[in-house]
């Protein structure tokens, strides 16, 4: 089983749709969790945190479920410009060894 | 942006041949991790120097070694490349050697291609 799973998609949307991508997470011990986007060919980039209450920034909405190891993030209102990877990541006990999953593609389309 | 820089930006190397993969961290920055991420993969976790000494490695060979330097310069050499090497090879910097993912800044990155 992989550390971090995710959909890779790609996940394939008109702009101003809302988009959900899910991620589990195998080792209970983890410690903090986050998004990070990453553009084609460039480095990622944190997107946001997530913690157990819920956070939103703008449009966007990260989730977390410590008893189900899983976590989400919830896209509304999409944008052209939100067409990127997303890459849930795991970091266990607050080393900086960040897990990442494979990432989930997304393509808004006007 | 990040303040974190990486050389080369691109490179082809043959099978069999040695790299080294350099990295400029933030002024302060003592602790740099390296992650090598494959075409249509997530970025994985190589090993991580805090200090000048290695401080926790992932699921990779021997011929993956690194260096950290007191300018707060590091670097990845692999030995014996493979084809599967090829990989963009992102580092990392931060400080403290514990550390929260919110304050860790990625470079650009190395293209490396192995022939």
């Amino acid at each position: 089983r992989k550390e971090v799973e995710q959909d890779p998609g790609p996940f394939n949307v008109p702009e101003g749709a809302t988009v959900a991508f899910n991620c589990t997470y195998s080792n209970s011990a983890s410690q903090s969790f986050f998004w990070y986007r990453q553009d084609c060919r460039k480095e990622p980039k944190l997107l946001m945190s997530v913690y157990s209450s819920g956070n939103e920034d703008g449009r966007f909405t990260a989730q977390l479920n410590r008893a189900s190891q899983y976590i989400s993030l919830l896209i509304r209102d999409s944008k052209l410009s939100d067409s990127a990877t997303y890459l849930c990541v795991v970091n266990w006990g607050n080393t900086g060894k960040l897990i990442f999953g494979q990432g989930t593609t997304l393509q808004v389309k006007p | 942006e990040t303040g974190v820089t990486q050389s080369p930006t691109h490179l082809i190397k043959t099978r069999g041949q040695q790299v080294t993969l350099r990295c400029s961290s933030q002024s302060g920055h003592n602790t740099v991790s390296w992650y090598q991420q494959a075409l249509g993969q997530g970025p994985q976790f190589i090993f991580q120097y805090y200090r000048e000494e290695e401080n926790g490695r992932g699921n990779f060979p021997p011929r993956f070694s690194g260096l950290q330097f007191p300018n707060y310069s590091s670097e990845l050499n692999v030995n014996a490349l493979e084809l599967d090497d090829s990989a963009l090879y992102l580092c990392a910097s931060t400080f403290g050697g514990e550390i929260a993912g919110n304050t860790i800044y990625f470079g650009e990155g190395s293209w490396l291609t192995v022939v």
